[in-house]
């Protein structure tokens, strides 16, 4: 059974970098597509962008310039990077088997606040 | 970015009450390739998102019957055939038909 698994600090200074690691079990991350959402409060979710099979990445154009999906494929895992972090970033972040958005981590809170 | 917009924003429902909720896109979600990329996705109280239909129509394993997906183009619902105490908890739909992918806002069920 695929199963994913964020870890990450759950607390941020502003302006600093928010650092999240997907483990991945059960598929190799070297197929599909695999990917990071977040869910703010208030309901609201955004696709952040993706890593592929091959290594390519894709990202939202509203975070471009802030933004970074890199892998090691030797742990099955991949990681978001997100830079200059406001309190806008406050969200709850899930990583993704994106290619069809069929398996889902448990997610993992993060609150942005000095 | 693709628009799309979820209504009612809250539904209320009883046991065994069948409902549907509408998902509508600002513009066609039919893939050059023929697919439809719409998915429903279900998110209960404390829970990851729960995939319950894919390509607009198609069930994910698992999931109960009573769920079904229809739509085209740019208008889409989801219908629950006889509301379970376990459906509880806020739908969204989702599309990657077109860059970025999007979703819409949600629709909390909840019981009457």
């Amino acid at each position: 059974e695929v199963q994913l698994q964020e870890s990450g600090p759950g607390l941020v200074k502003p302006s600093q970098s928010l650092s999240l690691t997907c483990s991945v079990t059960g598929y190799s991350i070297t197929s599909n597509y695999w990917g990071w959402i977040r869910k703010f409060p208030g309901n609201k979710m955004e696709w952040m962008g993706y890593i592929s099979y091959s290594g390519s990445t894709s990202y939202n154009p509203s975070l471009k310039s802030r933004i970074s999906i890199t892998r090691d494929t030797s742990k099955n895992q991949f990681f978001l990077q997100l830079n200059s972090v406001t309190t806008e970033d406050t969200a709850t972040y899930y990583c993704a088997r994106t290619g069809s958005f069929d398996y889902w981590g448990q997610g993992v809170m993060v609150t942005v606040s000095s | 970015d693709v628009v799309l917009t979820q209504t009612p924003p809250t539904l209320l429902a009883t046991i065994g009450q069948s409902v549907s909720i509408s998902c509508r896109s600002s513009q066609s979600l039919l893939h050059s390739n023929g697919n439809t990329y719409l998915n429903w996705l279900l998110q209960r109280t404390g829970q990851s998102p729960q995939p319950l239909i894919y390509l607009v129509s198609k069930l994910e394993s698992g999931v109960p019957n009573r769920f079904s997906g229809s739509g085209s183009g740019t208008d889409f619902t989801l219908k629950i055939s006889g509301v379970e105490a376990e459906d509880l908890g806020v739908y969204y739909c989702m599309q990657f038909t077109h860059y970025p992918d999007t979703f819409g806002a949600g629709t909390k069920l909840e019981l009457k």
